[in-house]
């Protein structure tokens, strides 16, 4: 198995560009969801979903979309890139809410 | 909201040491999580405990509900354990984690 895969690995953005985060699974977990990290402070729930076709709002979720159309995909769209926006964000995925989570290896986006 | 609070911030030392990481929070919980960040940015769950104990090896996590902090302790220490360690704790019926700020620990040979 491959895990939680993440794509791409690093990227730059100019402010006002789009762009989507890719992150996929092959262990048929219903609970995905992703954070961004910052300096000097814990991991953020951006948005999350407990199954196909269902995703709701974490602690930070403006200037961010999700969309979950399969139980393998749950990707990330910046809309309007901001400077504020600049982190490393992390997909993870688990059986359920209350399980374990297994973490992607994380994207590093600046936005310039 | 869960406030998540971990101590030491950073902590440094030698090879063989004993360490002890805290954790402490606000408002009770199903669960705590502890996660290991390598240097090169992983994170990987090590434990999920909801009371009592676990080990892994040379990783031990406690819990005590009645006040509201978790040790992660690790014996006989080795450089390869130098990362962050976050704890993250689950309220009740809350599908969402909150995450402490991380303990970056440095093992020296």
């Amino acid at each position: 198995n491959a895990g939680v895969t993440q794509t791409p690995k690093f990227q730059v953005l100019k402010t006002g560009q789009s762009m989507t985060l890719q992150c996929a699974q092959d262990m048929n977990h219903e609970y995905m969801s992703w954070y961004r990290q910052d300096p000097g402070m814990g991991l953020r729930l951006i948005h999350y979903s407990v199954g196909a076709g269902i995703t709701d709002q974490g602690e930070v979720p403006n200037g961010y979309n999700v969309s979950r159309s399969t139980t393998e995909d749950f990707p990330l769209r910046l809309l309007s890139a901001a400077p504020s926006q600049t982190s490393v964000y992390f997909c993870a995925s688990s059986r359920s809410w209350a399980d374990t989570q297994y973490f992607g290896p994380g994207t590093r986006l600046t936005v310039l | 909201k869960n406030e998540v609070e971990q101590s030491p911030q950073n902590l440094t030392a030698q090879e063989g040491e004993f360490i002890t990481i805290n954790c402490s929070y606000s408002v009770g919980i199903s669960a705590l999580h502890w996660l290991q960040q390598h240097p090169g940015g992983g994170i990987v769950s090590l434990f999920m405990l909801s009371s009592g104990k676990k080990k892994h090896g040379r990783l031990i996590a406690t819990i005590n509900i009645q006040e509201k902090h978790s040790s992660l302790h690790i014996t006989a220490s080795h450089p390869r354990d130098s990362a962050v360690y976050i704890c993250a704790v689950r309220n009740f019926g809350n599908e969402k984690l909150t995450f402490g700020t991380g303990t970056r620990l440095t093992i020296i040979p």
